[in-house]
């Protein structure tokens, strides 16, 4: 079946650190790969999405290659800010479908 | 303005009640879904309705009935309520039931405490 696996948390960081939040994928075909982000108190967002193999999503500084070799979609950002402490989920959605599979999230945690 | 909004936002219940939550959208959209984030995070969905049909129901126990009375509304009704029922329940809405790169609003969830 499809699934998502993402490296278990909690994840704590200085502030202007490297970041990379890993996430691999089990799917048939070519699934359309998701990161979503949700900031305390509030539901989740999109964060960045990328469709097809080789794509390269980004947002707010945030980076993730959608890697069919490997079967990854890994989370990367250059350098984390305090407001960027939030649970991030990768999830993906088969070709087709309707649904959306999720990882069980990563809390991210960041210090001034 | 909140585009998906569920309440209430917490709800503390005994074993055996029934209780509803509540969602509703202001974005126009055709689908909505309800998902289940347990007590490990992780976040599976339940139901899915297209302009009030349902068209996605994972294997949830019939204690669990959505109810859609419009397009904007997708409520959640939950008979006679276990211990293992205790979650993180969160609405989402979507443009269209399907497509590669869609994107799903949530709401921002409704902790479910069963003693």
């Amino acid at each position: 079946g499809n699934s998502v696996t993402q490296m278990e948390g909690p994840v704590t960081l200085s502030e202007e650190a490297f970041l990379t939040i890993n996430c691999t994928y089990t799917a048939t075909g070519y699934p359309s790969l998701f990161w979503y982000v949700q900031y305390p108190g509030e539901g989740l967002q999109l964060l960045l999405k990328a469709t097809k193999a080789d794509d390269k999503g980004s947002n707010k500084g945030f980076e993730a290659t959608y890697r069919k070799e490997t079967t990854s979609f890994h989370l990367e950002k250059g350098s984390v800010q305090v407001s960027d402490s939030a649970v991030y989920f990768c999830a993906l959605r088969r070709q087709g479908a309707q649904k959306l599979v999720f990882g069980q999230g990563t809390r991210l945690t960041i210090n001034p | 303005d909140t585009a998906v909004s569920q309440t209430p936002k917490y709800l503390v219940t005994q074993m055996g009640n029934d209780k509803s939550i509540k969602c509703e959208q202001n974005l126009g959209h055709d689908t909505m879904y309800w998902y289940k984030q347990d007590s490990k995070k992780f976040l599976k969905i339940m139901f899915s309705y297209n302009n009030k049909e349902l068209i996605i129901n994972e294997t949830v126990p019939n204690r669990f009935s959505p109810k859609s009375p419009d397009k904007a509304h997708l409520n959640l009704h939950i008979n006679s309520l276990e211990l293992g029922d205790s979650a993180v329940y969160f609405c989402a809405s979507s443009p269209l039931p399907t497509g590669g790169g869609d994107i799903q609003y949530f709401g921002a969830g409704t902790r479910l405490s069963v003693l």
